[in-house]
């Protein structure tokens, strides 16, 4: 168990550009979950997977947001036309789910400047 | 949706003393409630979680509290250590199934044990 990785773990990028990042789960959890942070805030929820199904999608995901979970390994969130609100850390969790905890990743810290 | 509030948002001990967090929820079917560490630059860590169906639980020196008809819930950290200094979140989970899909987290804790 190597726990929950994401790649990069800093990104600053200039305003107007796409970014993508990566989430490799623990290889036996079939749920994945995407969530934002911003400096002395609690995580928001982006988006929940099961396997390769997206099954929820919050309202902070605006369609400039992407989510994918090919082979329902790992799993890519893109940012399009990137604005400077979009600065923040995007965490990845996984579960085995049936009422297990989450275990998060450490995150991708995104600057737009 | 479900609002989870958090107090206080800074806490200062000393070593060895006791350190509560407060939570409270507004969404009555959530029934699943986890706490998170949160170190500087890392991922949050779950440490300790609740159902519904119990009151308390603990582990070693942690141990969490849920008033269900009160809708509040707490984190107690006995004998804090220097190590325990780091950002605690509470959360619920607002959905009725149980089975810890999306979660709503509080704003936080930072929790400084002082030598």
């Amino acid at each position: 168990d190597t726990g929950v990785s994401q790649d990069p773990r800093h990104k600053i990028t200039k305003r107007g550009q796409n970014v993508t990042f990566r989430c490799d789960p623990i290889s036996e959890h079939n749920r994945l979950y995407w969530y934002r942070q911003t400096l002395g805030q609690g995580p928001e929820f982006l988006t929940y997977f099961q396997n390769e199904a997206q099954l929820e999608k919050s309202r902070l995901l605006s369609n400039r947001f992407s989510a994918e979970r090919p082979k329902g390994s790992f799993s890519t969130l893109e940012i399009q036309r990137t604005e400077q609100g979009d600065s923040a850390m995007y965490l990845c969790a996984s579960s085995r789910g049936g009422g297990q905890g989450y275990t998060f990743g450490s995150g991708t810290r995104l600057t737009v400047v | 949706g479900e609002n989870v509030e958090q107090h206080p948002s800074t806490l200062s001990v000393q070593e060895g003393d006791s350190a509560v967090i407060k939570c409270t929820y507004s969404d009555s079917a959530s029934n699943y409630f986890p706490w998170y560490k949160q170190e500087l630059g890392k991922g949050p860590q779950l440490i300790i979680d609740i159902r519904s169906n119990v009151g308390e639980k603990k582990d070693q020196r942690i141990a969490v509290t849920l008033n269900k008809t009160a809708k509040h819930f707490s984190l107690h950290i006995t004998e804090t250590q220097p190590e325990d200094s780091a950002v605690y979140f509470c959360a619920a989970n607002p959905l009725s199934s149980g089975s810890a899909r999306q979660l709503t987290f509080g704003s936080g804790t930072q929790l400084t044990v002082l030598p």
